[in-house]
């Protein structure tokens, strides 16, 4: 499988900054990344697909003026939180798929709060 | 509609005590199933795909099995360290590699 890192681990900011958080795949190339948010006692919501090299895939209801992706190589994507709100906290988490464009293999995701 | 529903939501068993854990599918075709563990705080950690009903895997104490209806994760001799949130995803052939998300079952073990 593939190892996935991500930067901040946690993150602590206040109401209307940005917040960018770094996913890292650390041993394979990824053409595909994915980005979820998950909330408290809840399942993992998809937020964005995104390709290197080409604009990102927005769920519905997500919007990409407050959450902007890129994924400028094979091997980092970013999620910029911009403006961010109270109720952007949550627990970010990317995935990278692998080479089968399968199976996703996820990050140790980064806890957001916003106060 | 795509759904995926696991059951039980949580799960405590005692040390040694097997169990089976459910995630029944609806989806338009199947490319994968996906089986993985989430500990608190934690990413997902993967631990299995399924691709094709009959087809089981296996990894250490954990085994899963796949029909066209269900995947079941047994557990055998559970020890403490394997509490998580399990969680279940299916990959539809028209889904553009996207996964539909059970809601997980808690799994404790007492010792």
């Amino acid at each position: 499988g593939a190892v996935v890192s991500q930067h901040p681990s946690w993150v602590i900011c206040k109401s209307g900054t940005s917040v960018k958080i770094e996913c890292r795949s650390l041993d394979f190339q990824a053409t595909t990344m994915f980005w979820y948010r998950q909330f408290p006692k809840q399942s993992l919501m998809l937020m964005a697909t995104s390709n290197e090299g080409s604009k990102a895939t927005y769920e519905q209801g997500v919007e990409k003026d407050k959450f902007l992706i890129n994924h400028a190589s094979l091997t980092l994507s970013t999620l910029t939180v911009t403006s961010a709100h109270p109720e952007d906290s949550s627990f970010y988490i990317c995935s990278v798929a692998g080479s089968n464009q399968e199976t996703q293999y996820f990050g140790p995701g980064t806890r957001l709060l916003v106060l | 509609e795509d759904q995926v529903t696991q059951s039980p939501e949580a799960l405590r068993l005692q040390e040694g005590e097997s169990s089976s854990l459910n995630c029944s599918y609806t989806v338009s075709g199947l490319r994968g199933l996906f089986w993985y563990r989430q500990d608190p705080g934690k990413g997902p950690e993967f631990l299995f795909t399924l691709y094709s009903a009959g087809e089981e895997k296996e990894k250490e104490r954990l085994k899963a099995t796949l029909t066209k209806k269900e995947s079941f994760l047994h557990i055998t001799a559970p020890k403490p360290e394997d509490s998580a949130t399990y969680l279940c995803a299916v990959q539809a052939t028209d889904s553009n590699y996207q996964l539909i998300w059970g809601a997980g079952t808690k799994l404790i073990i007492k010792p």
